[in-house]
């Protein structure tokens, strides 16, 4: 069973804090690892991609990639409220086409 | 910019009725997926479609649902007798590539089924 884990919050941060956003997963050859955000009653929309260890930077956005402790993570510098979203961890396990999506951690910025 | 669109945005329908839901692809993309979420809960997949036939399939998608490359445009779910349990935000995607390879999905804005 391929499972991805997030704590499901909410995760409350005050305007321009960091917010740091993790996930874990189950399948360890899993290659490639998505942050979506889901604002209420829309679709995901893709934040980032990872599929190297380390981080990798976009913006406001570092995500975080160990593949030797399954974890993913994101962290948003200077979040504003326009951040307060659903953050969706998706893994793309090796042997499946599909992305199998985490719980997804409610974040509230407040102002 | 290419974007993914769905038809309808909401339908309600009785219970035991057939639904079919639409989608038109981003035109260059070759895999095909469609993903529910119940309200509140995580984003599910069903099925995904490569090459005019299913390619993989979850343990939701029996053989109640369907799918079909109508034409070249058009990809569409179709839920036969539908039940309560099946209302939910109903997500067609799709990706240039599929395993193994980073690309993202692409989203529509989602169908939502309500059924009473």
């Amino acid at each position: 069973q391929k499972e991805v884990e997030q704590n499901s919050g909410p995760l409350s941060v005050p305007e321009g804090a960091i917010a740091s956003l993790n996930c874990t997963y189950s399948d360890r050859g899993s290659q490639s690892f998505f942050w979506y955000r889901q604002y209420s009653g829309k679709s995901p929309e893709l934040i980032m991609f990872i599929y190297s260890n380390g981080d990798k930077e976009d913006g406001r956005f570092t995500a975080q990639l160990n593949k030797a402790s399954q974890y993913v993570s994101l962290l948003i510098r200077d979040s504003q409220p326009s951040d307060s979203a659903t953050y969706l961890c998706a893994v793309n396990p090796p042997n499946g086409q599909n992305f199998v999506f985490g719980p997804g951690t409610r974040l509230s910025v407040l102002p | 910019e290419p974007e993914v669109t769905q038809t309808p945005s909401h339908q309600v329908t009785q219970m035991g009725q057939e639904v079919i839901l639409r989608c038109v692809p981003i035109s260059n993309h070759l895999y095909f997926y469609w993903y529910r979420q119940i309200l509140g809960q995580k984003v599910e997949f069903l099925v995904s479609f490569y090459n005019n036939e299913i390619s993989e399939k979850s343990e939701i998608f029996d053989d109640q649902f369907s799918v079909e490359r109508p034409d070249g445009s058009n990809f569409t779910l179709k839920i036969r007798s539908t039940k309560l349990e099946d209302s939910a935000m109903y997500f067609c995607a799709s990706s240039e590539a599929g395993q193994g390879w980073p690309s993202e999905l692409f989203f529509g804005e989602g169908s939502r089924l309500t059924v009473l």
